[in-house]
């Protein structure tokens, strides 16, 4: 079956420290990628996404690129800020027909805390 | 207006106990789904519907029955309740037929905590 893998956390940066966020996939045929991001105390929300091999996705500042021989979709931001403290979900779409369309399979969560 | 909506958004309540949660979506979409976090943020699929057909039903305890009455609602109940279902249960919308499809929008969470 599908399944997604983040690193490790909690990670914790200074302000305008680069991030990266790790997060590698397993998947039958070409599914979706995205990241979502949850801020405390509310639901996800979409951050970016890529539908195919090499597509960069990029939302306010954060960067991923589908990389298939690699099987990843590293998520980086070059300055982060405070406001961006969050958990940050990896997660793939099936894009097969059949029960398991539009399923979502998540990684299980990077915490990102960023200090002043 | 809140694009996707549940309610409540606090709920606490005793072990055995029978709960309902409700979901509603003003974007259109015809696909709902129900997913539960953990105390570990881990998130999980448990149900999914499809122009109030069920498609997703992942291995769920028989306790917890999704209803849907229309494509903009989707109420999830939950039979004699254990210490266990404690967890944050999100709605989310999408719409399957569109050039975004798989993109789902999500509630802000029930939290439940069982005593």
């Amino acid at each position: 079956g599908n399944s997604v893998t983040q690193m490790e956390g909690p990670v914790t940066l200074s302000e305008e420290a680069f991030l990266t966020i790790n997060c590698t996939y397993t998947a039958t045929g070409y599914p979706s990628l995205f990241w979502y991001v949850q801020y405390p105390g509310e639901g996800l929300q979409l951050l970016l996404k890529a539908t195919k091999a090499d597509d960069k996705g990029s939302n306010k500042g954060f960067e991923a690129t589908y990389r298939k021989e690699t099987t990843s979709f590293h998520l980086e931001k070059g300055s982060v800020q405070v406001s961006d403290s969050a958990v940050y979900f990896c997660a793939l779409s099936d894009r097969g027909g059949g029960t398991s369309y539009g399923k979502l399979t998540f990684g299980q969560g990077t915490i990102l805390t960023v200090h002043p | 207006d809140t694009a996707v909506s549940q309610t409540p958004k606090y709920l606490v309540t005793q072990m055995g106990n029978d709960k309902s949660i409700k979901c509603e979506q003003n974007l259109g979409h015809d696909t709902m789904y129900w997913y539960k976090q953990d105390s570990k943020k881990f998130l999980k699929i448990m149900f999914s519907y499809n122009n109030k057909e069920l498609i997703i039903n992942e291995t769920v305890p028989n306790r917890f029955s999704p209803k849907s009455p229309d494509k903009a609602h989707l109420n999830l109940h939950i039979n004699s309740l254990e210490l266990g279902d404690s967890a944050v249960y999100f709605c989310a919308s999408s719409r399957r037929t569109s050039g975004d499809k798989n993109i789902q929008y999500f509630g802000a969470g029930t939290r439940l905590s069982v005593l």
